[in-house]
């Protein structure tokens, strides 16, 4: 069982809704991230949360707005999407120090029409 | 920075062969390798890492991988597939600096019965 929990698992959605995805961990881990993967793609990073503020930014369109409520927590507001955003989110924690091994969630297939 | 190079983006091999996947990363200080694998529609999981120490490590699933440093390479290794190996699997560095995780194109591994 994974120990980052991601939903929806799916979502399909229309290039004018607002949607978030969400993801949550309870490992007390305090760097989070997500990380964009389309097929036959290894995953892309797009945010880093390090004791809840924003510390990467990998030029992610603004399409794409990121939160941190609190150390447990994450989520991705989506508004006026591309088709070409249709991917899988991936979701991941990991300590601030040392290896910083990731833990990766199950994912949120995200499908824009 | 980092970067690494997985050699191989499909490797078909039959059921209770030895598999070996390959990888090499290019850093200019110290690293930390990890292999993770992605089954059809999942997230990411953690198979094995490389910190320190021993330059052979072992994983799960019967996975192992050896670290050599003068080769910048950290191949992938089982001596028996089973079908339910069938997966995409990713080699990852990270340097010591807590810099972010770098993938490599990641492997397609098809165990043929």
């Amino acid at each position: 069982d994974t120990e980052v929990t991601q939903t929806p698992k799916h979502l399909v959605m229309g290039m004018t809704n607002k949607k978030s995805l969400k993801c949550e961990q309870h490992m007390g881990h305090r760097a989070m991230y997500w990380y964009k993967q389309k097929a036959k793609k290894p995953p892309e990073l797009m945010f880093v949360y390090s004791y809840e503020k924003l510390s990467i930014n990998e030029s992610v369109p603004s399409r794409f707005s990121p939160e941190c409520p609190n150390s447990s927590l994450l989520n991705l507001h989506l508004h006026a999407l591309q088709p070409e955003d249709s991917a899988l989110y991936l979701c991941a924690s990991s300590q601030t120090g040392g290896s910083g091994e990731l833990f990766f969630g199950e994912g949120s297939r995200l499908t824009v029409l | 920075a980092q970067s690494v190079t997985q050699l191989d983006s499909q490797v078909p091999v039959f059921e209770e062969a030895p598999v070996e996947l390959r990888c090499n990363y290019s850093s200019s200080v110290s690293v930390y390798l990890f292999w993770y694998v992605q089954y059809p529609n999942q997230g990411l999981q953690l198979l094995l890492k490389y910190l320190s120490g021993s330059t052979l490590v072992k994983g799960i699933n019967g996975f192992e991988a050896e670290f050599n440093k003068s080769q910048t390479s950290f191949h992938l290794r089982k001596p028996s597939v089973h079908i339910s190996d069938t997966a995409e699997y990713f080699c990852a560095v990270r340097g010591t600096g807590n810099t972010p995780l770098v993938f490599g194109k990641g492997t397609r591994l098809s165990v043929i019965a």
